[in-house]
């Protein structure tokens, strides 16, 4: 079946630093999208991608389609401590298909 | 985003009873919601997809007869976890979709503690 594999699996950054972190595939995807869980909470749409190639940023964060469409990544700049959290990449393999996860990147910042 | 309401945000039953949690789509119709399973610092594991009207689709190793699942109307899927044990204590989450959309908008989770 379909894989996908996130890295890294946790970061450890200071406050200020960017943050970088990517998913690839072993098949191609129509849609990656990136969500970002707290503690005890559901996971929050952050970008959604659907085009190959496609860029797009939601404040700090961007988010790019990669052109193979097996990969993407999510770049977060100038991190804050509210960042804190796990992030986590999804991939969709057609338009109504099941959502495919990521096992998640655990960041933590220090102030 | 679209709004999903997930109740309860927890709870703690016995060994042997059934719990029941709601997932709410409260300003959409959401034709399909997916129910997943999440264990400490893993990911999400989907356990299901139903379509409004239509029986779940379990994935495999999903029992059907232990978490069934109603989505009876356009705004609400139940879960429920009959005959529950520890073993079943995790964290549920459902998300929703609209036919005409492609993503899918996640509820707020519920922690399930079985004693």
């Amino acid at each position: 079946g379909q894989q996908l594999n996130q890295s890294p699996q946790s970061m450890f950054i200071q406050e200020g630093e960017d943050v970088s972190m990517n998913c690839t595939s072993s098949s191609i995807f129509n849609t990656w999208l990136w969500y970002k869980q707290d503690p005890g909470e559901g996971p929050v749409l952050l970008i959604a991608l659907y085009k190959a190639g496609e860029l797009t940023s939601n404040g700090r964060l961007t988010a790019q389609f990669g052109i193979t469409r097996k990969d993407s990544f999510l770049n977060i700049s100038a991190s804050i401590p509210s960042d804190v959290g796990i992030y986590f990449c999804a991939g969709r393999g057609g338009s109504q298909g099941n959502l495919i996860f990521g096992k998640g990147t655990k960041l933590s910042v220090k102030p | 985003g679209a709004v999903v309401s997930q109740h309860p945000s927890w709870v703690i039953c016995k060994s042997g009873t059934s719990v029941k949690i709601e997932c709410r789509s409260l300003d959409f119709q959401a034709t399909t919601m997916f129910w997943y399973r999440q264990f400490p610092k893993q990911s999400l594991m989907l356990m299901a997809t139903s379509n409004e009207g239509s029986k779940a689709t379990y994935e495999q190793g999903v029992e059907k007869d232990k978490f069934l699942i109603n989505h009876a109307s356009l705004t609400l899927s139940t879960l429920t976890v009959t005959s529950a044990h520890p073993e079943d204590s995790s964290f549920y989450i459902c998300s929703a979709r609209h036919r005409l959309n492609t993503e899918a908008f996640f509820g707020q989770g519920t922690r399930l503690t079985v004693v």
